[in-house]
């Protein structure tokens, strides 16, 4: 059974802070991701990583950062937190092979104030 | 990039009657459409899915229709049962890699006993 989890289910920040979202799989995945979760905009991609070290661009990159040392561990960067970035995030990875299914962690809620 | 749009936003249906969700996509070489359901305060997971050379999928209650000419993609729930009732996303991919998924904005449904 595939386990997908997420450093924190609630998080508040000031604006301005560094915020690290961190997210692990155990099931081995080269395939991860970070999306925002937003009413009425559905899950946009921010950024993917197919590989250690290896990133790519989704959607809404713009003010966020990603960092992927290991294969199990997806950290998502927000390098000056603004009040535009509250919002739910959710972390999700995916093998490869014939299967496009990606598991999604339980999701972070952030408030930046 | 692809363009996902999902129709309704919102749908009520009484208990035991059918749900039908639409969706339609922007760039013909997409090849793979999931749906995803999200029930209150959980993490969404894949429902059903379906590729491009196939026309319709069903699993159960659940059936995916796909029109490749019309690039549109439909989910059909009969006999709706209130367990049922959560938020429900399409998705596209475009990207043969299987990692680019460009989400529909999401449908709520409401099943009433």
């Amino acid at each position: 059974d595939v386990k997908v989890t997420q450093s924190s289910r609630y998080l508040v920040k000031r604006t301005g802070e560094k915020v690290f979202l961190e997210c692990v799989q155990d099931m081995d995945h080269e395939n991860m991701f970070w999306y925002r979760q937003d009413p009425g905009l559905g899950l946009r991609l921010i950024y993917f990583s197919y590989d250690v070290k290896m990133k790519e661009k989704g959607d809404i990159p713009e003010g966020y950062s990603v960092s992927r040392e290991k294969k199990e561990r997806f950290s998502l960067i927000l390098e000056s937190a603004s009040t535009n970035q509250t919002s739910m995030y959710l972390c999700a990875s995916r093998g490869t092979g014939r299967s496009y299914e990606q598991y999604f962690g339980p999701g972070t809620r952030l408030t930046v104030t | 990039g692809e363009n996902v749009e999902q129709h309704p936003s919102t749908l009520s249906v009484q208990e035991g009657d059918s749900a039908v969700i639409k969706c339609t996509y922007s760039d013909s070489a997409s090849n793979y459409f999931p749906w995803y359901k999200q029930e209150l305060g959980k993490r969404p997971q894949l429902i059903i899915d379906i590729r491009s050379n196939v026309g319709e999928k069903k699993d159960q209650r659940i059936a995916v229709t796909l029109n490749k000419t019309a690039k549109h993609f439909s989910l059909h729930i009969t006999e709706t049962q209130p367990e049922d009732s959560a938020v429900y996303f399409c998705a596209a991919i475009k990207d043969w890699s299987g990692n680019q998924f460009y989400f529909g904005t999401g449908t709520s449904l409401t099943v009433i006993p």
